[in-house]
């Protein structure tokens, strides 16, 4: 089965500061990857996603993710973070088993950015 | 178009007591699922479905039914309610590849078993 970490369950920076979120899954065989952002007291968005070919993929609101196949990463980048950008982010990998497929969520990271 | 809608917003339970929990999406998709999500464990899934009349369990179904009559409405059922079961609760539908294509998500339950 599919897992997914993400390294630091709450990060802080400062406004316009980079933003480095840290995502490494366990599937040797190169999976459909997400970053979801999930702001106060909403529900879930997608930022952006992998499937096939760019492994450079851009988002929404200045994000960017790049997909590493021999370090099993998919990390979450915007170079100058805003007051905004506080939320909850989540990557997700895609799973299939028995023909269904599935996604796995890793456990989140809080975002705080700082004045 | 409405997207994912969920109803209620806000739930109290006592121990014991069952309650459906209500998901609707307008967008015609296939899969829907249900997701709880508990400080620091992420979202983990409960039951999901993949078209009308077909069903499946997720992570975390002990305690929970589904069922799917219609391609639209997907309600979760609690049982017998246990404060475990306190918790923000997601209901999610996507196109058939769920691995391939976004879920929308609704706002979401937030669920007080006391």
């Amino acid at each position: 089965a599919q897992s997914v970490t993400q390294l630091g369950s709450h990060v802080s920076v400062s406004e316009g500061a980079l933003v480095l979120l840290r995502c490494n899954y366990s599937s040797s065989v190169p999976p459909y990857l997400f970053w979801y952002v999930q702001y106060p007291n909403q529900g879930l968005q997608l930022l952006l996603k992998y499937t096939t070919g760019a492994t450079l993929v851009k988002g929404i609101n200045g994000f960017e993710a790049e997909f590493k196949k021999s370090e099993t990463s998919f990390h979450l980048t915007k170079p100058s973070a805003h007051m905004s950008d506080a939320a909850e982010y989540f990557c997700a990998v895609s799973e299939t088993q028995g023909g269904s497929e599935k996604l796995v969520f890793g456990k989140g990271t809080k975002l705080t950015v700082n004045p | 178009n409405a997207g994912v809608t969920q109803t209620p917003k806000f739930q109290v339970l006592k121990t014991g007591q069952s309650m459906t929990l209500q998901c609707a999406q307008d967008m015609n998709h296939e899969y829907m699922s249900w997701y709880r999500q508990d400080p620091g464990m992420g979202l983990r899934l409960i039951h999901y479905s993949v078209g009308a009349g077909i069903t499946d369990q997720g992570e975390v179904p002990n305690g929970y039914n589904v069922s799917r009559s219609t391609t639209e409405d997907f309600p979760l059922r609690l049982l017998s309610a246990a404060p475990s079961q306190t918790s923000v609760y997601f209901c999610a539908s996507s196109p058939l590849r769920v691995g391939r294509y976004e879920q929308y998500f609704g706002p979401g339950t937030r669920l007080t078993v006391t």
